[in-house]
């Protein structure tokens, strides 16, 4: 069965350096990865996604995601930090039911 | 270009009592897929629309019920409500014949809480 792990609640930045979120998948077959991120009280926006090709995914926001086959990890960086990309954010990789299948989630905090 | 949007926004209700929830897709767009994030949880898949027709659905009682018009808007059905119904609904539109390639775009929400 498909499935993603975030292993981090929270992640804790300062404002300036850089962020990593991590997120490990687990499925059979060729992986399709997504992120999104939610605001509170408000919906997902997708950030960025990986399907096939580089294994470096650029996305919205100044986000990029690294893909690793090997070590089956899908981790979204961000080069230098803002307050305002507090959030929650979800890796989700895609099921075999064309639905996504999402982690818990990684609260990130980046402090001024 | 309109996004996703939903209705209503927040939702109170009690045990036992029936809900109907709204969705409209994105321009363009065919497939709408509901999920269900519970408090401090990933949103969870509870069926996906095509065609006016289930296609796909999750791990969610018959209580859960859809529906999709010829417009591809959607609408979300919950019966004999419970307190754990007691969620964020989510309702994301996606174009089918991209296959698996697909990004799904999700709207705002609909809050319900059940007492």
């Amino acid at each position: 069965a498909q499935s993603v792990a975030q292993p981090e609640d929270q992640v804790n930045v300062a404002e300036g350096n850089p962020l990593t979120v991590k997120c490990t998948y687990s499925v059979s077959g060729n992986p399709y990865l997504f992120w999104y991120v939610q605001y509170p009280n408000r919906g997902l926006q997708f950030l960025l996604k990986y399907i096939t090709g580089d294994n470096l995914v650029k996305g919205s926001y100044g986000f990029e995601a690294e893909f690793n086959k090997s070590q089956t990890s899908f981790h979204l960086k961000k080069p230098s930090a803002l307050v305002s990309d507090s959030a929650l954010y979800f890796c989700a990789v895609r099921g075999s039911q064309g639905n996504l299948i999402f982690g818990k989630g990684t609260k990130l905090s980046v402090k001024p | 270009d309109a996004g996703v949007t939903q209705s209503p926004t927040h939702l109170i209700k009690t045990r036992g009592q029936q809900v109907t929830l709204r969705c409209s897709p994105k321009s363009g767009h065919d497939t709408v897929s509901w999920y269900q994030q519970a408090l401090g949880q990933g949103p969870q898949f509870i069926f996906q629309y095509y065609e006016e027709e289930e296609r796909q659905r999750g791990n969610f009682p018959d209580r859960f019920s859809g529906h999709q018009f010829p417009n591809y808007s959607s609408e979300l059905n919950v019966n004999a409500l419970l307190l754990g119904d007691s969620a964020l609904y989510l309702c994301a539109s996606s174009i089918l014949t991209s296959g698996r390639r697909d990004t799904q775009y999700f709207g705002p929400g609909t809050r319900l809480t059940v007492l």
